[in-house]
């Protein structure tokens, strides 16, 4: 399968902590998105790194993204009880035009 | 930004109804259109996709008699559930991509619920 994992399942910290959610593919990609929903809302788009960059920054937000491990991580700091949401990776492999394949996702908890 | 939008945002419908979902991009012409499905507490598969003026291309198990995709126009993109059953209830999201884009841009998703 293409579709990649996320690690962890479920995160559950305090207000003021930092989250890390990490991320792993199979395939080569494009580029690698992070998403976040909002239980049942739809999906806002964080970042996108592509292929040939190692890290993003936006706002309290970080994404890494090691190749070679076909991995990413992505850090929110200073955490907030609004962050509180399930969070995705996906990845491309060709142009925009090609399929988005999501990870399973995260959900964090963010205790005010 | 990219709009992406659709229509309903919810629907509930009796078992054995057909139910035709709207996808459309507000402010750019999408050549090409993903409708993804996603169960409570799971991630978004993707159904199919969908180019404009061609038949779809759907995804391994995903059944396309009773998804049906038309993308007839630059800007439109409908997904018709047939014969809905209570199983077929779920969160549907439709994404599009146009010409230079990074990326596709998200609706903001369909609940159907099949009584």
């Amino acid at each position: 399968s293409q579709q990649g994992e996320e690690d962890p399942q479920a995160l559950s910290i305090q207000e003021g902590e930092n989250a890390t959610m990490n991320c792993s593919y199979k395939t080569s990609i494009n580029n690698l998105q992070w998403y976040r929903q909002n239980s049942g809302r739809g999906l806002v788009h964080l970042i996108l790194i592509r292929s040939n960059e190692r890290e993003k920054h936006s706002g309290r937000l970080r994404v890494t993204l090691d190749t070679s491990k076909k991995s990413s991580s992505l850090l929110i700091t200073a955490s907030r009880a609004a962050d509180t949401a399930s969070y995705f990776c996906a990845i491309t492999r060709g142009t925009s035009y090609d399929k988005v394949i999501f990870g399973p996702g995260t959900s964090l908890s963010v205790i005010p | 930004g990219a709009v992406v939008s659709q229509h309903p945002s919810w629907v509930i419908c009796k078992s054995g109804t057909s139910v035709k979902i709207e996808c459309r991009s507000l402010d750019f012409q999408a050549t090409t259109m993903f409708w993804y499905r996603q169960f409570p507490k799971q991630s978004l598969m993707l159904m199919a996709t969908s180019n404009e003026g061609s038949k779809a291309t759907y995804e391994q198990g995903v059944e396309k008699d009773k998804f049906l995709i038309n993308h007839a126009s630059l800007t439109l993109s409908t997904l018709t559930v047939t014969s809905a059953h209570p199983e077929d209830s779920s969160f549907y999201i439709c994404s599009a991509s146009g010409p230079g884009a990074d990326t596709q841009y998200f609706g903001p998703g369909t609940r159907l619920t099949v009584l």
